[in-house]
């Protein structure tokens, strides 16, 4: 079975600064990864997406993840913090061709940001 | 705009009581799905279903109960054998993941005991 750990319950990180939320992965096969972002009561919404074309793959709001198989990992950086990007982001993964195989989700991570 | 519309936002639950989450999607997904949140946990299936009258239980499915009558439409009982509801529920839909079609998630109800 699938799953995925993101290391770091809790990244602070200055205004301006390097946004880097890690997130690895264990699949039998070489998996979809998928990076979301919740702000406060609200749902998920979609940052990026892999899907097994390029391994960088880049998103929304300036956010871009590398998808690293020697490392099992699928890390989300930005290279400049803002203040709205304070949320908590979650790692998810599930296997391809395999219909509507449900995600399987990380802790998640939540990402503060200091003024 | 397509999209899935979780309601009620707010939800409070007596004991004893059964109460039914409502989700409604109009993005023609076959697949829909039923998630708990608690601080700290992340994301915990409870119920999910790939197609009309059918559905499987996820990973924390006792005390709750589902059904897919339509394709739109995937409501969430919890009954009073659950005896800890207070959390975040979300309900979520997708395509198939080969015609790379992400999942979209509803807004969310939050449930508590009174």
């Amino acid at each position: 079975a699938q799953s995925v750990t993101q290391l770091g319950s809790h990244v602070s990180v200055s205004e301006g600064a390097l946004v880097l939320l890690r997130c690895n992965y264990s699949s039998s096969v070489p998996p979809y990864l998928f990076w979301y972002v919740q702000y406060p009561n609200q749902g998920l919404q979609l940052l990026l997406k892999y899907t097994s074309a390029a391994t960088l793959v880049k998103g929304i709001n300036g956010f871009e993840a590398e998808f690293k198989k020697s490392e099992t990992s699928f890390h989300l950086t930005k290279p400049s913090a803002h203040m709205s990007d304070a949320a908590e982001y979650f790692c998810a993964v599930t296997l391809p061709n395999s219909g509507n195989t449900p995600l399987v989700f990380g802790k998640g991570t939540r990402l503060s940001v200091i003024a | 705009d397509g999209g899935i519309t979780q309601s009620p936002k707010y939800l409070f639950r007596k004991e004893g009581q059964n109460v039914t989450l409502s989700c409604e999607q109009n993005l023609n997904h076959d697949a829909m799905y039923w998630y708990r949140q608690d601080p700290g946990q992340g994301l915990r299936l409870i119920y999910y279903s790939q197609i009309v009258n059918d559905f499987q239980k996820g990973d924390i499915a006792e005390g709750y109960s589902v059904s897919r009558e339509k394709k739109e439409s995937f409501p969430l009982t919890v009954t009073s054998a659950q005896k800890n509801p207070t959390a975040f529920y979300l309900c979520a839909s997708n395509g198939r993941w080969e015609f790379n079609q992400p999942q979209h998630f509803g807004d969310g109800t939050r449930l508590s005991i009174l």
